[in-house]
This record gives structure tokens, sequence and C-alpha cells, in this order.
């Protein structure tokens, strides 16, 4: 089974420049979640949909952030402007629906580490 | 929401069982606790989930006392390869909610030979 996708693996940006990071999900997961992981910090829960509906986006900075889920499969996560503060690990993660794989395990991707100069 | 906390690090050496505890002392009554384990340049990996009492699977053991204000993750005769930062995750699954998914800081095990 092929796992959770993310590209690109790294990124260096200026601040106030644009990025979007892609997340393709392990195939049949309905819920979707990306998370943002500062060096030396657990990860934090940014925005999480379940199919190509939000669930809850109440951690997400909405003045620069956005992120969405076409077709319930694919995912991106926009940032504009960047800022120095977002250099930072953007994790996706899937878990299949409820009742299936026994517990609601997350599959996590490899992550994009994004540098913001 | 059920915070937990950690230790910030522990050594061990191979070969040793290895028991990390987590405090949970708001946990409430739906609530699952779950340990994920993450390597460096990687994203976090499922270890363990449990309810209550004590889970046990081919990676590790998870011990729940009555209360439920904490567990211990429990990883016999640990090796190089386990050197890692381990989460305690609290809450009710399927996590209806993105407020309600706290990772906490993790503990940071190393193992030496």
């Amino acid at each position: 089974e092929a796992g959770v996708a993310q590209s690109p693996r790294y990124k260096i940006i200026e601040k106030r420049q644009s990025v979007a990071f892609w997340c393709n999900p392990i195939s049949g997961h309905a819920t979707l979640y990306w998370y943002q992981q500062i060096l030396g910090q657990g990860p934090k829960l940014l925005i999480q949909f379940q199919n190509n509906g939000v669930v809850d986006d109440s951690q997400l900075p909405k003045d620069r952030f956005s992120a969405e889920r076409l077709k319930g499969v694919d995912s991106t996560l926009k940032i504009q402007p960047a800022k120095l503060e977002d250099s930072a690990v953007y994790l996706c993660a899937s878990s299949p629906p409820p009742g299936q794989g026994g517990t609601d395990t997350q599959y996590f991707g490899p992550g994009t580490r994004l540098t913001v100069l | 929401l059920a915070k937990t906390t950690q230790p910030i690090s522990m050594d061990s050496y191979e070969g040793q069982e290895v028991n990390i505890t987590c405090s949970h002392n708001n946990i409430a009554t739906n609530d699952y606790i779950t340990w994920y384990q993450q390597f460096p340049s990687q994203g976090p990996r499922f270890i363990i989930q449990g309810y209550k009492t004590k889970v046990t699977n081919e990676v590790a053991s998870l011990f729940i006392p009555a209360d439920r204000k904490s567990s211990t993750l429990s990883l016999p005769r640990v090796s190089l390869s386990d050197t890692a930062v381990y989460y305690c995750l609290v809450g009710d699954p399927p996590y209806s909610s993105a407020s309600k998914i706290i990772f906490g800081s993790g503990t940071r095990l190393s193992i030496r030979p």
C-alpha cells in the first residue's frame, strides 16, 4: 500500500513570497490533516478535512494560510505571504473512515521542510 | 482539552526495557491514548493505542491504570533504531475537531550501545 505522498520535500523562499504544498493521501482515506511542526516541537494541527469538507480550521491562520481538498482526494496548503516564523516542516496525514483499520490511526507523509529567509 | 505531560528526554542502553510515562490528568471519558514515534526528517508513525488496562502489539505495550490519568509506553529490549521522539496523544477518535488533537513536545529517547 502506497503511503501519504507530499511535495516538494524542501522549499526555500524569501519572506512575503507565496508557497504551496501538495499532499496525496492513502487511497480510500476520507480524513486528511495538515500539521505544522516547528523545530524541537510536536506537530500542531492546522486543519482537518473529511472528504472534501472542512471539519475544523480553527487553528489555521486564515489571514495568510489557506487549504483546499478538491474532489476529496488531493489537498494543497498555501501560505501567502510567508513570514519568517512560518519556517517549519508541514506534515500531511490521512486516516481511514471510522471502523476501518481498528484504531483511529493517522498515517503521516514525509513532510515539506519550509525555510523562509 | 486533555493536555499531556511527558519527560523531555530519556537515555537507555541496547537490550534494556524502556518505560515512558505520560500524564493526562483531565482525560475525558471517551478519550483514547495513542502513542506515535518520530524519526528525524520523517512524519510520526503510529505505535499503539488503548483505552484502559493493557494493550500489547508486536512493537510495544501500553499500560493504563484504572484512573486513566497516566499511561506508560513500554518498549522491550530496545535497540539503537529505537532512538526517536515519542509522542503521547489523548483524544476521542474519530477526532471530530482539529483543536482536540494535541501532540505536545514529546520525549526524546536516546539509545546507546
